[in-house]
C-alpha cells in the first residue's frame, strides 16, 4: 500500500545545513515532493523531482532520490529562522497526480 | 494574481449542521482539488473536480461532496458535521496536463463542537 514516512522534528543552528528525511514504499511512484507549510498557512511547492532521476538542485535546496532504498531527502544549505516550518515529503503514483503526503517534519532553526 | 483564494478562514459550526468551504483557483488553472488536514497530521486527499464533474475521490463518507462552477470555482460541503470533521481544509489548484506543480491556498479552518 501507499506509505510516506518522515522523522517528526529537526532542530539545526542558523547558518548550518539541515536534512530532512523520508521514506516511501510503492516503487511505482512517478514523481516524488517536498513542500514547506508554515504556520497558519497552506503548502507552499519547493520542488518535486521524477522517479528517473536521482538528484536536483534549486538555490539552497538538493534533492536526493535513492530509489533502491526508497530513500528521497532534502537538503537546505545554510539554513535560516525563516526556514522554519514543517517539511512535507509526497508521491505519485503512475498516470495519478494525487499526492499521498507524509506526516510532515517540524524544522526548527535557532540562533 | 492572487494565486488560490479559500474563504471563509476559520468557522466554528456544531455537531449535525453542515457547511460549504469555497476555493477560486489560480487564473489560469482549470482543476481543484481538495484535501483535510488534520491537527499533526499531514493532507489527506478527498476529491478532485475537472470539468464541473468529481474525477477522483479519496477514502472519504458521502457526506464530504463538491462542486465545480463553470469558472472553475469549486466548493466543499460537509453534512452532518461529526467532532473529527475538525481540521484544516486545503484547495489545490492546477492546469490538466500539468497537476505536477499545484498551488494550494491558506485553508479554512473548521472547527466542531
Amino acid at each position: 500500500g501507499e506509505d510516506v514516512e518522515q522523522s517528526l522534528f529537526l532542530s539545526v543552528r542558523e547558518g548550518d545545513s539541515s536534512v530532512i528525511n523520508c521514506t516511501y514504499t510503492d516503487s511505482s511512484s512517478t514523481y516524488l515532493y517536498w513542500y514547506k507549510q508554515e504556520p497558519g498557512a497552506g503548502l507552499q511547492l519547493l520542488t518535486y523531482i521524477f522517479s528517473n532521476m536521482d538528484m536536483k538542485q534549486d538555490q539552497r535546496l538538493t534533492v536526493l532520490l535513492n530509489k533502491k532504498d526508497k530513500h528521497l531527502s532534502l537538503r537546505i544549505a545554510d539554513t535560516q529562522t525563516g526556514d522554519s516550518a514543517i517539511y512535507f515529503c509526497a508521491e505519485t503514483f503512475g498516470g495519478s497526480y494525487i499526492p499521498t503526503f507524509g506526516r510532515g517534519t517540524s524544522l526548527i532553526v535557532h540562533p | 494574481d492572487a494565486g488560490v483564494t479559500q474563504s471563509p478562514t476559520h468557522l466554528i459550526k456544531t455537531r449535525g449542521q453542515q457547511v460549504t468551504l469555497r476555493c477560486s483557483p489560480k487564473s489560469g488553472h482549470d482543476t481543484v482539488s481538495w484535501y483535510q488536514q488534520a491537527l499533526g497530521q499531514g493532507p489527506q486527499f478527498i476529491f478532485q473536480y475537472y470539468e464541473e464533474e468529481e474525477r477522483q475521490r479519496g477514502n472519504f463518507p458521502d457526506r464530504f461532496s463538491g462542486h465545480q462552477f463553470p469558472n472553475y470555482s469549486s466548493e466543499l460541503n460537509v453534512n452532518a458535521l461529526l467532532l473529527g470533521d475538525s481540521a484544516l481544509y486545503l484547495c489545490a489548484s492546477s492546469r490538466q496536463g500539468r497537476n505536477t506543480e499545484a498551488f494550494f491556498g491558506q485553508g479554512t479552518r473548521l472547527t466542531v463542537v
